[in-house]
């Protein structure tokens, strides 16, 4: 199975910064990479696909980058609705994986 | 508007069995592949299972394989799970996630449902 390590683990930011959050893939991946937002009590919702792909009705501050095993998501200037939990995931196999998440906390 | 309505969660004893059901309207059901994915209390998400368009190529992970069966019935629009041998941790919200591919390998969730709680314990 390939194995997603999503860092850091939890994130303290503050309204207006850029953040990065990355995704480690086990093994290549091409550019099959996934990134959802979710937020306390709800679904998840599709950020980014293919790596990066942004999804239609994303605002555009949501960027990704990366092939092969490494993988960014950035937020160019974090807003209040931002906070939240963020999963990559990888298409690549058949056994559709998910990284650990990363928690986005105001600092 | 795409919908998907997750039902069929609860209370189970370990060992036990439940049958989840996901309700889709908004779509053309026939023509997506759909997953189910759980979280479980607190932590993230697990990929659970697949099923093609057709529902003759199916997946599952390796901590549900042989205890989890996962069908559909395209004149119903809807997504089963039948959940046997359960465990204390298969414990989690269950969400269905209709899947969209765009090549060969290249899918991603585009519609969850909202989740359905399934609680094993004695």
């Amino acid at each position: 199975d390939i194995q997603m390590t999503q860092s850091p683990s939890s994130l303290s930011a503050s309204v207006g910064d850029r953040v990065t959050i990355t995704c480690r893939a086990s093994q290549s991946i091409s550019s099959y990479l996934n990134w959802y937002q979710q937020k306390p009590g709800k679904a998840p919702k599709l950020l980014i696909y293919a790596a990066s792909s942004l999804q239609s009705g994303v605002p555009s501050r949501f960027s990704g980058s990366g092939s092969g095993t490494d993988f960014t998501l950035t937020i160019s200037s974090l807003q209040p609705e931002d906070f939240a939990t963020y999963y990559c995931q990888q298409s690549y196999s058949t056994l559709k994986t998910f990284g650990q998440g990363t928690k986005l906390e105001i600092k | 508007e795409v919908q998907l309505v997750e039902s069929g969660g609860g209370l189970v004893q370990p060992g036990g069995s439940l049958r989840l059901s996901c309700a889709a309207s908004g779509f053309t059901f026939s023509s997506y592949e759909m997953n189910w994915v759980r979280q479980a209390p607190g932590k993230g998400l697990e990929w659970v299972s697949y099923i093609s368009s057709s529902g003759s190529t199916i997946y599952y992970a390796d901590s549900v394989k042989g205890r989890f069966t996962i069908s559909r019935d395209n004149a119903k629009n809807s997504l089963y799970l039948q959940m046997n041998s359960l465990r204390a941790e298969d414990t989690a919200v269950y969400y269905c996630a209709r899947g969209y591919y765009y090549d060969s390998s290249g899918r991603y969730f585009d519609y969850w449902g909202q989740g359905t709680l399934v609680t094993v314990s004695s």
